[in-house]
């Protein structure tokens, strides 16, 4: 199975930050990830699919890049409501496979 | 707008079988796949496995042993079954639809919707 690991685990930030997430895939996975949002006792929640493409719906401070191994999850402006944990995930093959996720927390 | 519902045993002994179910309400079942996906507690996300409407499936080769998904098409519904279960499985899990978008000759795949969760706790 794919490999991905994400950093960093935990983040602490202000409103208003710019905040950087990284992910790694342990073999090229061409543009084949999306990444999630999930705060706590709630289902995660599609933000960017193929990449860099935003998901209906979600705001434009997210951004996504990256393709074979390294990719990267950019929030430009910190919001209050954005405080919550970051997952990527691969789908270039089965099984498919998350990143440990990035908990982003209040500084 | 497609909502999952999902539900099933809560709490379980070790080597019982988890059997957890979601319905798909408010849009089309056939021509998608259908996940499920687990959570233990403060842990991340593990893809379980997946079906279509016909039936056809993929499993996550760690559980594919104990694990069955199957669906039953007359109530747009699909189900979950993990057996021998021991304290390891206990986590939350998941429905999800799969979405597929397809960009030139590239089909991308991402889970869209989610159901909200059911937590199933192994415990003697």
């Amino acid at each position: 199975a794919i490999r991905i690991t994400q950093s960093p685990s935990s983040l602490s930030a202000s409103t208003g930050d710019r905040v950087t997430i990284t992910c790694r895939a342990s073999q090229g996975i061409s543009s084949y990830l999306a990444w999630y949002q999930q705060k706590p006792g709630k289902a995660p929640k599609l933000l960017i699919y193929a990449a860099s493409t935003l998901q209906s719906g979600v705001p434009s401070r997210f951004s996504g890049s990256g393709s074979g191994t390294d990719f990267t999850l950019t929030i430009s402006c910190l919001q209050s409501e954005d405080f919550a944990t970051y997952y990527c995930q691969q789908y270039y093959s089965y099984p498919p496979t998350f990143g440990q996720g990035t908990k982003v927390e209040i500084k | 707008q497609v909502q999952l519902q999902q539900w099933g045993a809560g709490l379980l002994k070790p080597s019982e079988t988890l059997s957890l179910t979601c319905a798909v309400y408010g849009g089309s079942f056939s021509g998608y796949y259908w996940s499920w996906i687990r959570q233990p507690p403060g842990k991340g996300l593990e893809w379980i496995g997946e079906i279509n409407h016909s039936g056809s499936t993929n499993y996550n080769p760690s559980l594919k042993s104990r694990v069955t998904i199957s669906v039953d098409t007359s109530k747009n519904q699909f189900s979950l079954k993990l057996s021998s279960v021991t304290a390891a499985d206990t986590a939350v899990y998941y429905c999800a639809r799969k979405w597929d978008t397809i960009f030139g000759p590239r089909h991308y795949y991402y889970m869209d919707v989610w159901g909200k969760g059911t937590t199933v706790t192994v415990s003697s």
